[in-house]
């Protein structure tokens, strides 16, 4: 069974450069969130997804990042533009999720994508 | 505020002894904890998974514990193996939320022959 799969894996960009993630979620997974890890800490969530439609977005810093998952499958991140505490491994995550209520099941995490700011 | 606490020093032990992981947590009512294992580069993978009424849980080698009282759970790894070197992260969940997984900072482990 093919895995969370996550591009690209490493992006080097100036500040206030733009950078694009892209995260395609295990098949049939209708949850999808995207989290953020700097180094040394725990993978803090920015942005959660229950098919197309957004769920949990209250850690994201709507100024700057911006997330979309059309037709409720591949997801996109965007950071515009980038400053330099943004340098973070983005890890995308996904689960069955059923419905909205409690989601017991497990995340399933890409390899992430590091990012770079300089 | 919700707050989640791992060790954030290492855990260095000798291979064969038990780890122990400490994960609490304040401000929380979770139905469930989650441990996940990463390793360096990688994305966490997850380990196991035991619920508010379930006092331990185990897997292999692998033990949880979950005090409710105590707001504590305790993960541990017995005839530890130098492949066991990882970062482990707990994740305690609300049932009153949608399914949303915050992770406390992760404990590394490393496991000497």
């Amino acid at each position: 069974e093919a895995g969370v799969a996550q591009s690209p894996r490493y992006k080097i960009i100036e500040k206030r450069q733009s950078v694009a993630f892209w995260c395609n979620p295990i098949s049939g997974h209708a949850t999808l969130y995207w989290y953020q890890q700097i180094l040394g800490q725990g993978p803090k969530l920015l942005i959660q997804f229950q098919n197309n439609g957004v769920v949990d977005d209250s850690q994201l810093p709507k100024d700057r990042f911006s997330a979309e998952r059309l037709k409720g499958v591949d997801s996109t991140l965007k950071i515009q533009p980038a400053k330099l505490e943004d340098s973070a491994v983005y890890l995308c995550a996904s689960s069955f999720g059923r419905g909205r209520g409690v989601n017991t099941g497990e995340l399933f995490f890409g390899e992430g994508s590091r990012l770079t700011v300089l | 505020s919700q707050k989640i606490e791992q060790n954030s020093e290492a855990l260095n032990i000798q291979e064969g002894k038990t780890a122990t992981l400490t994960c609490n947590y304040t401000n929380y009512s979770p139905a469930y904890l989650q441990w996940y294992r990463q390793d360096p580069g990688r994305g966490p993978v997850f380990l196991l998974l035991i619920r508010e009424n379930e006092k331990e849980k185990r897997k292999e080698r692998l033990k949880v514990t979950f005090d409710t009282t105590l707001k504590q759970s305790l993960f541990h790894i017995t005839a530890s193996q130098p492949a066991d070197s990882a970062t482990y992260l707990c994740a305690p969940t609300s049932s009153s939320n949608t399914g949303k997984l915050i992770f406390g900072q992760g404990t590394t482990l490393q496991v000497k022959p």
